[in-house]
């Protein structure tokens, strides 16, 4: 089952902050995040491992709450660099594979 | 470095038609997998693979095929070509097994069956 991400899109003017969620149905191991530009394929952003820490990747972090399943991406100071498609991908414990959640398509407007 | 490498990249198929989409990667990764991606639907995972021999499916494993008989490929195939197939198709690969590294993706397939 897909994890669940929201908001589903989001719409900034430079500058601005924004906050995408993801959530799980089942317990975490840890939490990826990748930016997908159109017709472009994923990259990586960031990894975070069970724990609960936050990293931080130029203004861009995250915190993953492996309790409550849950993760989110935190990103400050919009830039129109940020445009794109987020994807979250859960590892739950126990399974080798990584499924990702529907994406968030921000857009960054000027 | 290559990274990973899908060939090919645009593919026109028939309906009923079979055909096999390639995989390879140059960095000795325990990982690989493969997603389709539709619109409003994300990035799906139909097989995956922890190391040579070893495959299993994802969440949306039917009609497709996969195995992995050397470290460096991981083919998908598609056995009998479905107009719901149409899709672009990314191989992805890790150098751990269970998310515990960060995925890299090949430039993806853009399939089309009609």
């Amino acid at each position: 089952q897909q994890p669940v991400q929201s908001p589903q899109a989001v719409i900034l003017r430079e500058g601005e902050d924004a906050v995408i969620n993801c959530s799980s149905s089942k317990a975490l191991y840890s939490v990826h995040w990748y930016r997908q530009k159109h017709g472009e394929a994923p990259v990586f952003l960031m990894i975070l491992l069970k724990g609960g820490e936050q990293k931080g990747h130029d203004k861009i972090s995250a915190s993953f709450n492996e309790k409550k399943q849950q993760s989110s991406l935190y990103l400050t100071a919009s830039q129109l660099s940020y445009s794109g498609t987020y994807f979250c991908g859960p590892r739950e414990g126990g399974s080798e594979k990584l499924v990702f959640g529907k994406g968030t398509k921000l857009t960054v407007n000027p | 470095n290559a990274g990973v490498t899908q060939t090919p990249k645009f593919q026109v198929l028939k309906t009923g038609q079979s055909m096999t989409l390639q995989c390879a990667q140059d960095m000795n990764h325990e990982y690989m997998s493969w997603y389709r991606q539709d619109p409003g639907m994300g990035l799906r995972l139909i097989h995956y693979s922890v190391g040579a021999g070893i495959t299993d499916q994802g969440e949306v494993p039917n009609g497709y095929n996969v195995s992995r008989s050397t470290t460096e490929d991981f083919p998908l195939r598609l056995l009998s070509a479905a107009p719901s197939q149409t899709s672009v198709y990314f191989c992805a690969s890790s150098w751990a097994t269970g998310g515990r590294e960060k995925l890299f993706f090949g430039s993806g397939t853009q399939l089309s069956v009609l």
